[in-house]
Formats: structure tokens, C-alpha cells, sequence
């Protein structure tokens, strides 16, 4: 099993609906993160949490929320789906007591989101 | 501010060298990373190096930091086709809990 899943892998939704993306991790690490990719642009940080109870706005959070449910759990939703919201869509996780201290970030595969 | 630049595509016969070019603002990097994403695939940790080093070499990767230029670069000797992806330069800055900055990434397509 990867050690970060998300769920699902494509979606197409029309405009206005609203739509959650999961990730999940099964690397015991704090922090999570919601990145956006759109090409050109690289990733942009949507949401960010470093553990259960903190939650933090990245650079492009307008439109989008986000629900730390678990450690190992990090939703993010997008409550009136645009069709410029249309973009890949990855998870990530961090250690801040990485023993390395390289505190390099594991990736999910993505979720291909289209907004029609 | 903190901002991480590449340029955006790189095309290399096989068995070439490439060198993927990043630059960057903060002074304060304590890590920079190099990323690659396959098609469909995300983001892998290829290398990194330590803000300390000049140097580092693994294997068909060598790393080169110029703290100076706040420059840094990627080679891949003896380029080959399953190479052909794209690379993301990032940086982890400490005053942002650690936080990476990454580029646009730079495509890589390696021709036969």
C-alpha cells in the first residue's frame, strides 16, 4: 500500500457542486498539505496542518476548505466547484522530527480534478 | 520574500548530459531539494543537499549549490529515456517551520 493515498484519482464535476478530494497517510507524520499544479505554475499551497488541531492558509485558500479529521487524515473541499479550479491536485506529509533533519515531503499520486 | 525560479523545458539527446538550472531568493535555505514527477505519477524526493555543502554526488546525480549566486543545479550524466520527467527544485526554509518553496518545474525530455 502507498504510504500516501488519495482518493479519488480523476474526477469531473460540473460547476457549482461541491466536491471533497481524501488523503490519507500511513507514514505516522504531523503535518499534512494540500498542493494545487497547473502547468507552468508548479505546486501551490492551498491548506496546510501540522497536526490535528492546527490548520493553516497557504498562498490560493480562496474556494477551498479543509478538515483535519484524524493524524492521518486531511480532506480538502471545494464548496462551489469553478471551472478554474481545474487542476492536479496533491496531498503531502512531513515530519517535523525527522531525525535526518532533511524534513523532506512524501507525496501522494494526485487526483486529476475537472471542473465542467 | 521567498520565491524559487526554473526554466521550463530541457531537451537532451540520449546519453548526454543534462543540467537543470533553479535559483532562489531566501538566504536563509537550511535544505534544497530536487523532486521528479513521472507521467501520472507525484512527486519523488531524488536528491537533496544541505545549505553547508557545495557538493554532492550520487551516483548518475551531481548536485551543485552556489550559496553565493543563490544558484543550484542538477546534473544527470549519461542521460537516458526513462529520465524524461519533470524536475522540481525546492527549498525548505527554517523562519517558515520548514515549510518547501517549490519552482515551476522543468520538463525534461530525453530524445533517442
Amino acid at each position: 500500500d502507498a504510504d500516501v493515498t488519495q482518493t479519488p484519482r480523476n474526477r469531473i464535476t460540473k460547476t457549482g457542486k461541491r466536491i471533497m478530494l481524501e488523503c490519507s497517510q500511513t507514514k505516522g507524520h504531523d503535518r499534512m498539505y494540500w498542493y494545487r499544479q497547473d502547468p507552468g505554475l508548479g505546486l501551490r499551497l492551498i491548506y496546510y496542518s501540522f497536526d490535528v488541531k492546527d490548520i493553516n492558509k497557504g498562498e490560493i485558500s480562496d474556494g477551498y476548505s479543509v478538515s483535519r479529521q484524524a493524524q492521518a487524515k486531511f480532506s480538502l473541499s471545494l464548496e462551489s466547484a469553478i471551472p478554474n479550479q481545474t487542476a492536479l491536485y496533491f496531498c503531502a506529509t512531513s515530519d517535523p522530527k525527522d531525525p535526518t533533519g532533511i524534513y523532506g515531503y512524501t507525496f501522494g499520486s494526485g487526483t486529476r480534478l475537472t471542473v465542467v | 520574500g521567498e520565491d524559487v525560479e526554473q526554466s521550463l523545458f530541457l531537451s537532451v539527446r540520449e546519453g548526454d548530459s543534462s543540467v537543470i538550472n533553479c535559483t532562489y531568493t531566501d538566504s536563509s535555505s537550511t535544505y534544497l531539494y530536487w523532486y521528479k514527477q513521472e507521467p501520472g505519477a507525484g512527486l519523488q524526493l531524488l536528491t537533496y543537499i544541505f545549505s553547508n555543502m557545495d557538493m554532492k554526488q550520487d551516483q548518475r546525480l551531481t548536485v551543485l549549490l552556489n550559496k553565493k549566486d543563490k544558484h543550484l543545479s542538477l546534473r544527470i550524466a549519461d542521460t537516458q529515456t526513462g529520465d524524461s520527467a519533470i524536475y522540481f527544485c525546492a527549498e525548505s526554509i527554517s523562519h517558515s517551520s520548514y515549510k518547501l518553496i517549490f519552482g515551476s518545474g522543468t520538463r525534461l525530455l530525453v530524445r533517442p
